[in-house]
């Protein structure tokens, strides 16, 4: 069965701080890996994705991640945070070959201390 | 205004009373998918429609409908709503499969079973 582990349901950081989100997967098979932010009252946005080619993706807002096949790992980070990235941060993974069954992590809520 | 759309946005209602959630695109997409978004639980997959008169369960089906009669429509049913399906409610949307695609939210809609 296709999972993935947010490690820390919370995480505080303070404002100009490294941020780091970790995400680990379970999957047999290469998986096609995601990032989704949630701002309150709103519904997800996608941040960045990894399909193929160059392990480490950029998304918007200047977060990034790195798909560590070894590690079974695609931790998001961004080097300095702002107010404006306290959200809700869900890790996806989907496979071709499970018919577009879409698997979402339980979420990490990041807040920006000042 | 490229968009989901969900409505109502709130509901309260009863044990056993059937209720419709209605979900509309219009940016053309093929896919269009349910979820809901439980605290601790992240958010889990109850159906997807990869086109018209097309759809497979997700991770929770149970105590859900669905049709696809029109690309751009989605309804999701609950015939007889139970207290346990007291969630907030998220339809999404992609261009085709979600692969490598990136699936676009609506705005949820919080429903109260009671």
């Amino acid at each position: 069965a296709q999972s993935v582990t947010q490690l820390g349901s919370h995480v505080s950081v303070s404002e100009g701080a490294l941020v780091l989100l970790r995400c680990n997967y379970s999957s047999s098979v290469p998986p096609y890996l995601f990032w989704y932010v949630q701002y309150p009252n709103q519904g997800l946005q996608l941040l960045l994705k990894y399909t193929t080619g160059a392990t480490l993706v950029k998304g918007i807002n200047g977060f990034e991640a790195e798909f560590k096949k070894s590690e079974t790992s695609f931790h998001l980070t961004k080097p300095s945070a702002h107010m404006s990235d306290a959200a809700e941060y869900f890790c996806a993974v989907s496979r071709s070959n499970t018919g577009n069954q879409f698997y979402f992590g339980t979420g990490t809520s990041l807040t920006v201390i000042p | 205004e490229a968009q989901v759309t969900q409505n109502p946005r709130y509901l309260i209602t009863v044990t056993g009373k059937k209720l419709t959630v209605t979900c509309s695109q219009n940016m053309n997409h093929e896919y269009m998918s349910w979820y809901r978004q439980d605290p601790g639980l992240g958010l889990r997959q109850i159906y997807y429609s990869m086109n018209v008169e097309v759809t497979d369960k997700g991770d929770v089906p149970e105590g859900y409908k669905v049709s696809r009669k029109e690309k751009r429509n989605f309804p999701l049913i609950l015939e007889s709503p139970s207290p346990n399906q007291t969630s907030l409610y998220f339809c999404a949307s992609s261009l085709a499969g979600v692969t490598y695609n990136e699936q676009f939210f609506g705005p949820g809609t919080r429903l109260t079973v009671l």
